[in-house]
This record gives structure tokens, C-alpha cells and sequence, in this order.
């Protein structure tokens, strides 16, 4: 087992670019999502999915996009990269329980220039 | 509204001192809270949570209802517990709130 998956682990884009930051998981898990961490400030959920097909926004949802097509791959797109958007982002993954356990990926760690 | 509060930043001790690194959270519901722990180039992972009533690596947290807390402790820090800590609370659904963190520095 793989666990969490993501791709690349680092990224330099200028402003304006737009990239898609990529994330699987090989453990059938219904849930998956998106957080960006920063300093003083934890992570912040940025998009969500309970399961192929659906997806909703988290907490920091501007200027980023997911879809969710199939149940092991939840790819997260800047649209236009803008400055505000240098952080480290994590995609995890659990069973669609409360309770549940998210596993984490290693984290992209992105700076726009 | 759902909300986390670590309120330290950085949390330095003693090895084989006591720490407690603090949580405070509100939520209408009934919590499901955790704890996350992230060490030095690795990626983050849980350490507990409140409905196991576990202790894992010597670490115990216990949820007071009446304080809206679910403070960290350990008895005896060791240097291998120096890491990032975050709180995290559950909401129905199963979204994470995360708390801002807090550094453990253990100095030998």
C-alpha cells in the first residue's frame, strides 16, 4: 500500500500560471481533501469530496478547483497562481465517518514568484 | 461556529519534565476531537482521539465537556516528542477544523 500519494513534492510558478497539484490514495477511502498549511495559521481546508463525482468547498476555497472523477484521484488546480498561494498543501484521505482517522499525504510545498 | 484554539505557539521543555499543550474548542454538537502530530520530514499523522481513550507514546488527552478542552499531556517528555501538535475537531460530516499548532521543543 502506497497510502497517500502526492505529486510533484515541489513547485515554483510565476504569478498568473496555472498548475494542477496531484494527489491518489490506493486505500478505497470515500473521503479525501485538500488543506494548505501556514505558518501561525494551522491548515485550512480548502476543498473536500465524499465520494466520486462529489465535491464541496472547504474553508480557503478562491482561486482553486477540484473535481473528483474517480474514487482514487482528487487533483487540485490553481487557476492563477497569485503570491497568496505560496504555502505547503496536503491532500488526505479517510472512510466517510466522523470519527474516522485521515491519513495525510508527504505535502507539496509551492512558492509563486 | 466550529472553532480550535491552541493558544501556544511554541511549547519548549525538559526532557523528562511534564508537558501539556492546550486545546479549547466550540462546537454546538457533541465533539469528536483529535490530535495530530507532525515530527521533523514527515508527513502528518494521528497520535489520538478522545473516543478511544488511549495513550499512545506515553501521551493522554482527556475531553472536559465543561471547559471545552482537550488538553495534550505527557509526564515525562522525551526528545523524540519534539514535533508540530495540532488539535483537530470533527464536524458531522467529518471535515477536520484544525488549531494553529503548537511547536514542542524537548532540550536535553
Amino acid at each position: 500500500n502506497a497510502g497517500v500519494t502526492q505529486t510533484p513534492k515541489f513547485q515554483v510558478l510565476k504569478t498568473g500560471q496555472s498548475m494542477t497539484l496531484q494527489c491518489a490514495q490506493d486505500m478505497n477511502h470515500e473521503y479525501m481533501s485538500w488543506y494548505r498549511q501556514d505558518p501561525g495559521m494551522g491548515l485550512r481546508l480548502i476543498h473536500y469530496s465524499v465520494g466520486a463525482g462529489i465535491t464541496d468547498q472547504g474553508e480557503v476555497p478562491n482561486g482553486y478547483n477540484v473535481s473528483r472523477s474517480t474514487t482514487e484521484d482528487f487533483p487540485l488546480r490553481l487557476l492563477s497562481a497569485a503570491p497568496s498561494q505560496t504555502s505547503v498543501y496536503f491532500c488526505a484521505s479517510s472512510y466517510r465517518s466522523r470519527g474516522a482517522e485521515q491519513f495525510f499525504g508527504p505535502g507539496t510545498r509551492l512558492t509563486v514568484l | 461556529a466550529q472553532r480550535v484554539t491552541q493558544p501556544e505557539k511554541l511549547l519548549s521543555v525538559f526532557k523528562g519534565a511534564p508537558v501539556e499543550l492546550k486545546c479549547n474548542y466550540s462546537y454546538s454538537g457533541s465533539p469528536e476531537l483529535f490530535w495530530y502530530v507532525q515530527y521533523s520530514r514527515q508527513r502528518l499523522q494521528l497520535l489520538l482521539r478522545h473516543i478511544s481513550r488511549e495513550s499512545i507514546k506515553g501521551f493522554t488527552a482527556d475531553l472536559n465537556k465543561g471547559e471545552t478542552s482537550f488538553h495534550l499531556k505527557k509526564p515525562f517528555a522525551q526528545e523524540e516528542d519534539s514535533a508540530m501538535y495540532y488539535c483537530a475537531l470533527s464536524d458531522s460530516w467529518g471535515k477536520l477544523q484544525f488549531g494553529a499548532g503548537t511547536q514542542v521543543v524537548v532540550t536535553p
